[in-house]
């Protein structure tokens, strides 16, 4: 089932804060977040496994809650660049396979 | 490092043609996944191939079809287009086949079908 995202669309000013939120009702393995701009592939940002471990290279963080199958994205002092739409995948134990949120609109103005 | 490879780019295709897609994964990456994108349904997973065998497959009727080949490259086939096919299909290749290090997705190709 897919997940659940919230909030679909947001709009900040740059150095503003932002929380994006991916919610499941199925077990997880692994939460998966991807930024895609307009015209372009999605890129991934972080992963975070169950257990706690977390994987990412940007700076950009996150957190799982496992009880609740949740997971938020936190963007700090937002940039221009931030700009795009968010998705979070996931993937339940063995899956070999991300079922994709709908996504999250992020506008950043100057 | 080249990234994922995706050809061709654009496609306009008539009802009722069939189409084949490529992907090139990045060198080293043996698992290759597909999806459709469209802004109504957003990413939806058609299937995935590891070392040369499907090991997944998504909710889409049998007129989607793949392979994957012995150098990782994969295809993916739909025949008897549907104007509902018109979307943006993207690749994704993974390390090993596990998602423990994210997707790397090409640029896709995006579909019209008339």
């Amino acid at each position: 089932q897919q997940p659940v995202q919230s909030p679909q669309a947001v709009i900040l000013r740059e150095g503003e804060d932002a929380v994006i939120n991916c919610s499941s009702s199925k077990a997880l393995y692994s939460v998966h977040w991807y930024r895609q701009k307009h015209g372009e592939a999605p890129v991934f940002l972080m992963i975070l496994l169950k257990g706690g471990e977390q994987k990412g290279h940007e700076k950009i963080s996150a957190s799982f809650n496992e009880k609740k199958q949740q997971s938020s994205l936190y963007l700090t002092a937002s940039q221009l660049s931030y700009s795009g739409t968010y998705f979070c995948g996931t993937e339940g134990s063995g899956a070999q396979k991300l079922v994709f949120g709908q996504g999250t609109r992020l506008t950043i103005n100057p | 490092k080249a990234g994922v490879t995706q050809t061709p780019r654009y496609l306009i295709k008539t009802r009722g043609q069939q189409v084949t897609l490529s992907c090139s994964p990045i060198s080293g990456h043996r698992s290759v996944s597909w999806y459709q994108q469209t802004p109504g349904q957003g990413l939806q997973f058609l299937f995935e191939y590891f070392s040369e065998t499907q090991r997944n497959k998504g909710n889409f009727p049998g007129r989607f079809s793949g392979r994957q080949f012995s150098n990782s490259r994969s295809e993916m086939n739909v025949s008897t287009l549907e104007l509902g096919d018109s979307a943006l299909y993207l690749c994704a290749s993974s390390l090993v086949g596990s998602l423990d290090y994210g997707y790397t997705f090409g640029s896709g190709t995006r579909l019209t079908v008339v």
